[in-house]
């Protein structure tokens, strides 16, 4: 069946533009996660989903980063006036609801290249 | 101090050998620890869960010390597709939310 998609697969911006990430999570799936992975760093956690609402946004960088869900279905990462240290791979995951023992799924990313 | 610490390596082995990965966590509220592997410019995948028990499943073995907070996977007999990097993964508790906690991983290479 159809994994989880994220366009675009890439992103080169100019510093200082908006950009705006989607993730197609499995069909189903309640639970949406995004992370982000810049180089030789591991995985940060950015924000989480259930259904459409977010209950801690605590894990964003910014204020230039905000996150919605519509439908309880694809979600959109928007960036605004972006700057060099927000280049990095943006990975988004979904799993069937929100517990431990739920395997989360990872979309292929988005590498986002601020110049 | 990061909550999940691994070895980066490089760890270079030849083929057929075994190999170990050791991970420490900090919080000791943690509930759940899994082991991931991402292989070069791919997304992470779900390799194994880790119980308390001790888990196998085929050449990898997995084990969870709670009282050391300590994680391990063992590879036995490795293969060239073993080749990939190993991140160790703690899932705190769902009152600190959902989020899971990545190490940065141990990057493994099996040479023919």
């Amino acid at each position: 069946g159809a994994g989880v998609s994220q366009s675009p697969s890439n992103k080169v911006t100019e510093k200082g533009k908006d950009v705006e990430l989607r993730c197609d999570p499995i069909s189903g799936h309640t639970a949406l996660y995004w992370y982000r992975q810049s180089l030789g760093q591991g995985l940060e956690f950015l924000i989480y989903f259930q259904g459409n609402s977010a209950p801690d946004k605590s894990g964003l960088p910014s204020d230039r980063f905000s996150a919605e869900r519509t439908g309880g279905s694809v979600s959109t990462l928007t960036i605004q006036r972006t700057q060099q240290e927000d280049s990095a791979v943006y990975l988004c995951a979904s799993s069937p609801g929100l517990a431990e023992y739920n395997e989360q799924f990872f979309g292929p990313g988005t590498r986002l290249t601020v110049l | 101090r990061k909550e999940v610490e691994q070895d980066p390596g490089p760890f270079n082995v030849p083929e057929g050998a075994t190999v170990a990965f050791n991970c420490t966590y900090s919080n000791s509220a943690s509930q759940s620890f899994f082991w991931y592997r991402q292989d070069c410019r791919k997304e992470p995948k779900l390799l194994m869960s880790v119980y308390s028990s001790g888990n196998e499943d085929g050449r990898f073995t997995a084990q969870l010390n709670r009282a050391s907070q300590y994680i391990s996977l063992l590879i036995r007999d490795s293969k060239l597709s073993d080749s990939a990097t190993y991140l160790c993964v703690v899932f705190p508790n769902s009152n600190s939310g959902y989020a899971l906690n990545f190490g940065k991983g141990t990057s493994l290479l099996v040479t023919p």
